[in-house]
């Protein structure tokens, strides 16, 4: 069975902080996605990663393959970075197109 | 505006009433997928769309059912609603599956 494992479970910051939160999955998981979920409740996709490393910002996304490990980095956070940060690994092979989530990551950056 | 609208935002309804949460997309997005969130469990795929036609089963499929008739359109079916079907539900839609997704803002369904 396909697996996606997240840590910490919550992590609370200083604002300034550098933030790392991290995604294990398991072998059939061909990329992976790191979403944020408002208080709100609404989800923004930030990154979709098969190799490498992708930034956007203050946001940083690498994956290892070999490891199968990803990282979501913020630099320099603020307390408008305060969400819960998934990680979502795509299960590819044949028409098998699915997702399958982490349980998420509160991160609460306070002033 | 590029986005996916999902209908409604919230319901509250009574065990077996059959019900429809609409999604609808207009970015041409090829694929789309329905989800529910749970408190301690995540968010978990409940079916998923290639293309028009062309759906397939996630994680939790039992006790619903989807239609994929038009390219835009993804309507998430519930026959026979049950208490353990009260969740967060989301819409997404993506223009192939390597790439980003957009998620509708949800729709909170509470089954009585």
């Amino acid at each position: 069975k396909n697996e996606v494992e997240q840590s910490p479970q919550n992590l609370t910051a200083q604002e300034g902080e550098f933030i790392t939160i991290n995604c294990s999955y398991s072998v059939g998981i061909s990329a992976l996605h790191w979403l944020q979920q408002h208080p709100g409740g609404g989800i923004v996709s930030l990154f979709m990663l098969s190799s490498g490393k992708k930034k956007h910002g203050r946001l940083i996304a690498t994956i290892n393959i070999q490891e199968k490990h990803s990282s979501l980095h913020i630099t320099a956070s603020h307390p408008r970075d305060s969400a819960v940060y998934i990680c979502a690994g795509l299960n590819s092979g044949g028409s098998n197109y699915k997702l399958t989530f982490g349980k998420g990551t509160l991160l609460t950056v306070n002033p | 505006e590029a986005q996916v609208t999902q209908n409604p935002r919230y319901l509250i309804t009574v065990t077996g009433k059959k019900l429809t949460v609409t999604c609808s997309q207009n970015m041409n997005h090829e694929y789309m997928s329905w989800y529910r969130q749970d408190p301690g469990l995540g968010l978990r795929q409940i079916y998923y769309s290639m293309n028009v036609e062309v759906t397939d089963k996630g994680d939790v499929p039992e006790g619903y059912k989807v239609s994929r008739k038009e390219k835009r359109n993804f309507p998430l079916i519930l026959e026979s609603p049950s208490p353990n079907q009260t969740s967060l539900y989301f819409c997404a839609s993506s223009s192939q599956y390597r790439y980003g997704y957009t998620f509708g803002s949800g729709t909170r369904l509470t089954v009585v």
